[in-house]
């Protein structure tokens, strides 16, 4: 079946630590992908998207995602998190064409102090 | 901009009542959606619609009914509520129905079904 994949569920780092979250999809033809941040108590935002051109995307607060097509993945990078990135972030995708995003199941970052 | 708004905010059902979950956008947004978030399974698509008068069925319609009269107005109803449907559930919409555009998110409503 035709999914998007996050493996990590639950990651727990430091402040000043570096964060890389996975996010594989299984689709075939193109492909536009997000990432989406949930804070405690909110609704989901929009970190970045991707659907054309550098696949190395910037996003807000220093949040950056490689797209990389070879290994179906838009995997969630940022250098040095803080407290204030503690959050569920899910990965999504949609196939060009089509209205569906298709979301993974989520990863909940907790940053300590 | 009030953006995506969703009402109420939490509710408590027992098994068998009814009830419709409001969202509205003023946005003049052509494509709303409504998902259901549970633990471990991130956010799953129940119903969406492309524009005033058209809606189709995502991936776990079952037990839920929408209908689009308005470009605003994505209301969600739950005609006979069930414990497998307590969940959060989140109205979205987006400018048109292509695949690239951002979706905005409504703050969710909290539902339980005793």
């Amino acid at each position: 079946a035709q999914s998007v994949s996050q493996h990590n569920h639950h990651v727990i780092l430091s402040e000043a630590a570096s964060l890389e979250l996975g996010c594989n999809y299984s689709y075939g033809g193109t492909v536009n992908l997000f990432w989406y941040v949930q804070y405690p108590g909110q609704h989901l935002q929009l970190l970045l998207k991707y659907f054309s051109g550098d696949p190395l995307v910037k996003g807000i607060k220093g949040f950056e995602a490689e797209f990389i097509k070879s290994k179906f993945s838009f995997n969630l990078r940022k250098p040095s998190v803080q407290w204030s990135d503690t959050a569920e972030y899910f990965c999504a995708v949609t196939r060009s064409g089509t209205y569906k995003y298709i979301f993974g199941t989520g990863t909940r970052l907790k940053v300590l102090a | 901009n009030a953006g995506v708004t969703q009402t109420p905010k939490f509710q408590v059902l027992k098994t068998g009542q009814s009830m419709t979950l409001q969202c509205a956008q003023d946005m003049n947004h052509e494509y709303m959606s409504w998902y259901r978030q549970d633990p471990g399974m991130g956010l799953r698509l129940i119903h969406y619609s492309v524009g005033a008068g058209i809606t189709d069925q995502g991936e776990v319609p079952n037990g839920y009914n929408v209908s689009r009269s308005t470009t605003e107005d994505f209301p969600l109803r739950l005609l006979s509520a069930a414990p497998s449907q307590t969940s959060v559930y989140f109205c979205a919409s987006r400018p048109n129905p292509d695949s690239h555009n951002e979706q905005f998110f409504g703050p969710g409503t909290r539902l339980t079904v005793l």
